[in-house]
């Protein structure tokens, strides 16, 4: 079966940087999202991977490793609006997206 | 203003009486979707759509059922509501990639939070 893996909940500090992982198991690949979502709200885009490395947006930065199965979204400079859960997604062989359960991540001042 | 729109985003209703949610895009998006989220269970995908008249099961279709006569409206029915269908529900939708397929980014309407008791 296909599946994705994230943990469910991760606690950091203001100003502080925070790495959240995602590991995926989907029959093909074709590219993986992050998607930031705040509670009672709609997830909206972060950033979308196809080829092995880093890319960089402003505070948020996501790496892809596709011979393992894994990518992370790091976060820098941590401000209280980042609390929020981080949707990882994998578009499958099908162009289907597979959806992982979400990372609910908490700033603390 | 580019955006998803639902409606209604909040209902109480009671088992079997049939409801409609309403979803319209203004981004002229072939591909079109409705998704539920449950605490602990993310997004799941009931039905998409790749363009008018063309519809696909999601991962959770029982118990629902779309249409797609224009291209801006994915109206998601239920037609016999149970308590098991409470649920938080998104449309989303995105430009196709080649083929058809989703590639691009999903831009999701604000969520319609549904009871069934």
């Amino acid at each position: 079966g296909q599946n994705i893996d994230q943990p469910t909940e991760m606690t950091a500090t203001e100003g502080a940087i925070v790495q959240i992982n995602c590991t995926y198991q989907t029959s093909g690949f074709n590219g993986l999202f992050w998607y930031q979502q705040h509670a009672g709200e709609a997830p909206t885009f972060l950033s979308y991977n196809v080829l092995d490395g880093l890319e960089e947006k402003g505070r948020f930065s996501s790496f892809l490793s596709r011979s393992k199965g894994y990518s992370y979204l790091l976060l820098k400079e941590l401000q209280m609006k980042d609390s929020a859960s981080y949707l990882c997604a994998v578009l499958d062989s099908n162009y289907q997206l597979i959806w992982g359960a979400g990372t609910k991540l908490i700033i603390k001042p | 203003e580019a955006q998803v729109t639902q409606n209604p985003r909040y209902l109480i209703t009671v088992t079997g009486k049939k409801l409609t949610v309403t979803c319209s895009q203004n981004m002229n998006h072939e591909y079109m979707s409705w998704y539920r989220q449950d605490p602990g269970l993310g997004l799941r995908q009931i039905y998409y759509s790749m363009n008018v008249e063309v519809t696909d099961k999601g991962d959770v279709p029982e118990g629902y059922k779309v249409s797609r006569k224009e291209k801006r409206n994915f109206p998601l029915i239920l037609e016999s509501p149970s308590p098991n269908q409470t649920s938080l529900y998104f449309c989303a939708s995105s430009p196709s990639g080649s083929g058809g397929d989703v590639t691009g980014e999903l831009f999701f309407g604000e969520g319609s939070r549904l009871t069934v008791l």
